[in-house]
This record gives C-alpha cells, sequence and structure tokens, in this order.
C-alpha cells in the first residue's frame, strides 16, 4: 500500500520559515509526479506546488510563489516544501500527494501536517 | 485561473436516497491530448482526501459503483445512487487541465 508521511509542521511566527518533509515509500518514488495541496482550518483545499519527476517541471500557486520552494530527493523517496516568509493566511494542514504515472493526478494522500503561523 | 464552482453547498440527504452535486469551470477542461482531467476526491470528517472518480467517469480502485461521475467541457456532475451512512462528508471537484490547479468550494453531504 502506498505510504506518504509528512512531517516538520508546527507553529511558526509571521515572517518565519518551515520546512516539510514527506516520506515516501511502497511505490517508484522517481516516476512519480508530486503534490502540495493544503486545507486552512475549516476551510476547502487549495493546490500549492507541483514538481515532476525529474524535477525539471515545477509549479506554484500565485499564493505562495518566491516564498515556497518544492524540492524532492529520488535517492531518498522524499519530498519536500521550504516556506519562507510565512503569513497568517498561511496556516493549513499541508498534505502531501502524489500523482501516478500517465498524468493520473492527485491518486493518494498523506494524512497532513499541521502548520500555524500566529505570534 | 479557472474557477470552479460547486452547488449545492450543503446537501441534506436521507438513507437510500440519491444524491447529486454539480461542478461548474470557468473554461473548457478538455486537454489538447482530447482527455478531461475533471477528478472528484471524497473527505471524510477528520481523514485526507480520498479521490474518487477522475477524467470525469472512471472511478477508482475500491469506491463502491453507487458512484458516478459524468459531464463534458465546462458541466460536470457526480452522482450516489443511494447514500450510505458512510458517504457523509464533503465532496471536491478539481481541474487538472489547466495550471494552477483549481478545486470546487466543497459540497457538505450529511444525513437527515
Amino acid at each position: 500500500e502506498v505510504q506518504l508521511v509528512e512531517s516538520g509542521g508546527g507553529l511558526v511566527q509571521p515572517g518565519g520559515s518551515l520546512r516539510l518533509s514527506c516520506a515516501a515509500s511502497e511505490f517508484s518514488f522517481s516516476i512519480c509526479s508530486m503534490n502540495w495541496v493544503r486545507q486552512a482550518p475549516g476551510k476547502g483545499l487549495e493546490w500549492v506546488s507541483y514538481i515532476s519527476s525529474g524535477s525539471s517541471t515545477i509549479y506554484y500557486a500565485d499564493s505562495v510563489k518566491g516564498r515556497f520552494t518544492i524540492s524532492r530527493d529520488n535517492a531518498k523517496n522524499s519530498l519536500y516544501l521550504q516556506m519562507n516568509s510565512l503569513r497568517d493566511e498561511d496556516t493549513a494542514v499541508y498534505y502531501c500527494a502524489r500523482d501516478s504515472p500517465n498524468y493520473d493526478i492527485l491518486t493518494d494522500w498523506g494524512q497532513g501536517t499541521l502548520v500555524t503561523v500566529a505570534s | 485561473d479557472v474557477v470552479m464552482t460547486q452547488s449545492p453547498l450543503s446537501l441534506p440527504v436521507t438513507l437510500g436516497q440519491p444524491a447529486s452535486i454539480s461542478c461548474r469551470s470557468s473554461q473548457s477542461l478538455v486537454y489538447s491530448d482530447g482527455n478531461t482531467y475533471l477528478n472528484w476526491f471524497q473527505q471524510r470528517p477528520g481523514q485526507s482526501p480520498r479521490r474518487l472518480i477522475y477524467k470525469v467517469s472512471n472511478r477508482d480502485f475500491g469506491v463502491p459503483d453507487r458512484f458516478s461521475g459524468s459531464g463534458s467541457g465546462t458541466d460536470f456532475t457526480l452522482k450516489i445512487s443511494r447514500v450510505e451512512a458512510e458517504d457523509v462528508g464533503v465532496y471536491y471537484c478539481m481541474q487538472g487541465t489547466h495550471w494552477p490547479w483549481t478545486f470546487g468550494q466543497g459540497t457538505k453531504v450529511e444525513i437527515k
């Protein structure tokens, strides 16, 4: 069974930084594109960022562009999200989600990690 | 950005009765490869989202056949033929045709 385990969430002050990780197992990580999707408390889902299998293609939502950086290490089966200049509105549960090969979108999701931005 | 508009936002349903959720996109979701990347997700209370339907009408493995998706272009529908207690939660449509990917606001399904 596909496993996606996020970590790195926590409480951070506005303007601060945090790095999220997603450990992947039980599938061929290196051939799958990956995503971060977030959900503010009591709100809907918002796609945040995409990275292709070989890291050659990266996309961001406008709300995080220039502040967040997605990356991956295929040798470690891991996905990352470096979040800088954090704002109150970045408070959310952040989910790691994989795309299966052949552009099969958001097939599996992790359990999420909570990021709280507050002073 | 493509705006995904769901209706209704709240859907009280009697057990065993059908339910239907509409999703409209602000532009066509037909991609250059001929596919329409419109997906449906279910989020049960306290759980992560789970994909139910991909490319408009294809059920994911393990999804009961009481769930069905239909539509084309800009107009899509998720139907539950007979609602069961385990179907309570929020349902989201999502488009993967245009960047950035976007979700609908969500429709909360509850039992009357």
